[in-house]
Formats: structure tokens, C-alpha cells, sequence
């Protein structure tokens, strides 16, 4: 069965450094999407992408985060500058359609030291 | 703002009991509601609930919407220890992108 499949498992990082979150989406969706998971808090919403373009964010993605389909299989967030507080486990998920059933990755725990 | 909320936020029973974990909502543009299973990391997908499917079934697994209620429940029958995981439910809206709003969480635990 087609998955979503996200690179690396677990980053640790110190603060100030840039993070680049990798996530392969399953290959004939259209919609692809980030959210993040603080330790112990409600999945967030961060940002969705289609046809090459963000079609919405949330406040949490401010100038520091970044998204980018890079080739024809591989959706990638930037985290710029990192801060204590982007320390979460951060999934990718895709659909088929616009309000389709997203599908969500095993995660990045992004850990910022 | 856009809420949802689940309850209870955790349940502890034995392997062959029945649960109804429940999840309200309070969205601007209600589009659908889903159900996810999340073990130890990705939320897998259970069920979609929307205006033109308002049950869902699957094995021991089923899912109502009640759109006059805002809310939803998620009923599992016979339970197993491997039912054991949070079940996160999200509210999708007819944003631009489609965003899913997620409650809490239900914190599931069947002991044997």
C-alpha cells in the first residue's frame, strides 16, 4: 500500500542552525501538507501546497519556514534560523484531492538543543 | 476560534469491552470530520465523515456525525489490546488549503 515516507527520523540540532525536513508524498497526490506535534499538545496545522505554490499557513509559519517541491517526488520544509520552541515532532501528509482524506508520515522529531 | 475538542482524554479498559470516545466541534466552514489512529507516531486514517456520509463502518470500528450536535463519536466493540493508541479526531474546513483542525486526543489503553 502507497505511504508517505519522511527522512530523517530524528534531527537534533542547536539553536540558530538551518533544518531542511524531508518527506516523499504518496506519488499520484496533489496536496501536500505539514504539521507539527509539541510533546504532549494537539497536532498544528502549518502550512498546505499545491501546484507548486502555498495555498494556505497558519500564524506558526512565519518567515523562518519555508516549503518546496524540489523535484517530482520530494516536499521538503526549511526551518531557517531554529529556536528552542521548534523542538516538536513535525509530519507530512498528501492527498488526492483538494478535501481529500490527508495521509500522514511517520514523523521528524526535530529536537533543537 | 476554531475548536475541537474530544473527551474523555483518556480510557482505560479490559480486552472485550465496547468504547465510545466523543469528539464536539466548533468550526467556521465545516467540511468533513476524520479519524485518526496514532500509535507510536503517523496518524493513520480510520474514517471520513462528511454531509453526504454520515456513518462509517469497518470491522469492529464505526464512526456517526451528528451535524445538528457539532459532534461525533467513534464506537469500538470488542475490544483488543491492540485497539490500545490515542484516536485524534480533525475537523477539515473548505479553507484554500484544506487545513485539518485536531482535537486532544483520546488516550485508549485495553489492559488484557
Amino acid at each position: 500500500e502507497p505511504e508517505v515516507t519522511q527522512t530523517p527520523s530524528h534531527q537534533v540540532t542547536q539553536m540558530g542552525q538551518e533544518v531542511i525536513l524531508r518527506c516523499v508524498p504518496i506519488s499520484n497526490h496533489l496536496y501536500f501538507y505539514w504539521y507539527r506535534q509539541i510533546l504532549g499538545q494537539k497536532v498544528e496545522f502549518l502550512v498546505s501546497f499545491y501546484n507548486n505554490e502555498i495555498s494556505e499557513k497558519s500564524e506558526i509559519f512565519d518567515d523562518q519556514f519555508s516549503v518546496e517541491r524540489p523535484d517530482g517526488s520530494n516536499f521538503t520544509l526549511k526551518i531557517r534560523s531554529t529556536k528552542l520552541e521548534d523542538s516538536a515532532m513535525y509530519f507530512c501528509a498528501s492527498s488526492e484531492f483538494l478535501w481529500g482524506t490527508q495521509y500522514f508520515g511517520p514523523g521528524t522529531r526535530l529536537t533543537v538543543l | 476560534e476554531d475548536k475541537v475538542v474530544q473527551s474523555p482524554l483518556s480510557l482505560v479498559v479490559h480486552e472485550g469491552d465496547t468504547v465510545t470516545l466523543n469528539c464536539s466541534y466548533e468550526v467556521t466552514n465545516f467540511r468533513s470530520l476524520l479519524w485518526y489512529k496514532q500509535e507510536k507516531k503517523a496518524p493513520t486514517f480510520l474514517f471520513m465523515l462528511t454531509s453526504s456520509g454520515i456513518e462509517k463502518k469497518s470491522g469492529r470500528l464505526s464512526s456517526i456525525l451528528d451535524k445538528k450536535e457539532l459532534s461525533s463519536i467513534l464506537n469500538i466493540t470488542a475490544t483488543q489490546t491492540g485497539d490500545s493508541a490515542i484516536y485524534l479526531c480533525a475537523v477539515g474546513e473548505e479553507t484554500s488549503g484544506s487545513r485539518l483542525t485536531f482535537g486532544e486526543g483520546t488516550q485508549l489503553t485495553v489492559n488484557p
